[in-house]
């Protein structure tokens, strides 16, 4: 069974700092999906980036871009010049391309921003 | 606007009492997936329906009951045999037809033993 471990369960940053969050899995499958996804305090889950293991390019989606490491199993989150509606929980979640297609989730990482 | 309503936004359930969460989607997707959030945890799978009239266990299926009669509604109920069923809920759907599609998720229900 795959399993994600999000290590940091509180960060903080001060605003329009730089901060990474971590995110490791494990897995014995080759085609699978890697997404984070926040969540504020009103709870919505929404999602952030998404990276697919078959591709080498690390996603990048405005001011946030991942560390995919595939050998190493590692997949952080790197926010850039962080705002205060950045402040939520986020979660790094893995999909496999077979089966049920579930996502199985870490267990959060708080993010603080310091104004 | 597309998108996923879950309702109530709060439940609360009385001892040895059945509740019914709701999960409609307007997205015409396939797939939906109801999971559990607790505190410090991440969210867990209880169950998914990949297709109407269809549906399997997650992780966390036992004290809970879905069904899936119309591809745009996919009610959960925590039945009197979960015997800790305080949690937040959220529902997700997806589309299967296009392989790299994310899930979606509603705004979740709180629920609360009275």
């Amino acid at each position: 069974a795959q399993t994600v471990t999000q290590s940091q369960p509180e960060m903080s940053v001060q605003e329009a700092e730089t901060v990474t969050l971590s995110c490791t899995y494990d897995t014995s499958e080759s085609d699978y999906y890697l997404f984070w996804y926040k969540q504020p305090p009103s709870r919505q889950m929404i999602l952030v980036i998404r990276q697919e293991a078959y591709k080498q390019q690390n996603a990048t989606e405005n001011r946030f871009s991942v560390n995919f490491q595939k050998a190493a199993k590692s997949f952080s989150l790197k926010i850039s010049d962080s705002q205060l509606g950045d402040a939520a929980m986020y979660f790094c979640a893995y999909r496999s391309n077979f089966g049920n297609e579930k996502l199985t989730f870490g267990t959060g990482t708080r993010l603080t921003i310091i104004p | 606007d597309g998108g996923i309503t879950q309702s109530p936004k709060y439940l609360f359930r009385k001892e040895g009492q059945n509740v019914t969460l709701s999960c409609e989607q307007n997205l015409n997707h396939d797939a939906m997936y109801w999971y559990r959030q607790d505190p410090g945890q991440g969210l867990r799978l209880i169950y998914y329906s990949q297709i109407v009239n269809d549906f399997q266990k997650g992780d966390i299926a036992e004290g809970y009951s879905v069904s899936r009669e119309k591809k745009e509604s996919f009610p959960l109920t925590v039945t009197s045999a979960q015997k800790n069923p305080t949690a937040f809920y959220l529902c997700a759907s997806r589309e299967t037809g296009i392989h790299n599609q994310p899930q979606h998720f509603g705004d979740g229900t709180r629920l609360s033993i009275l």
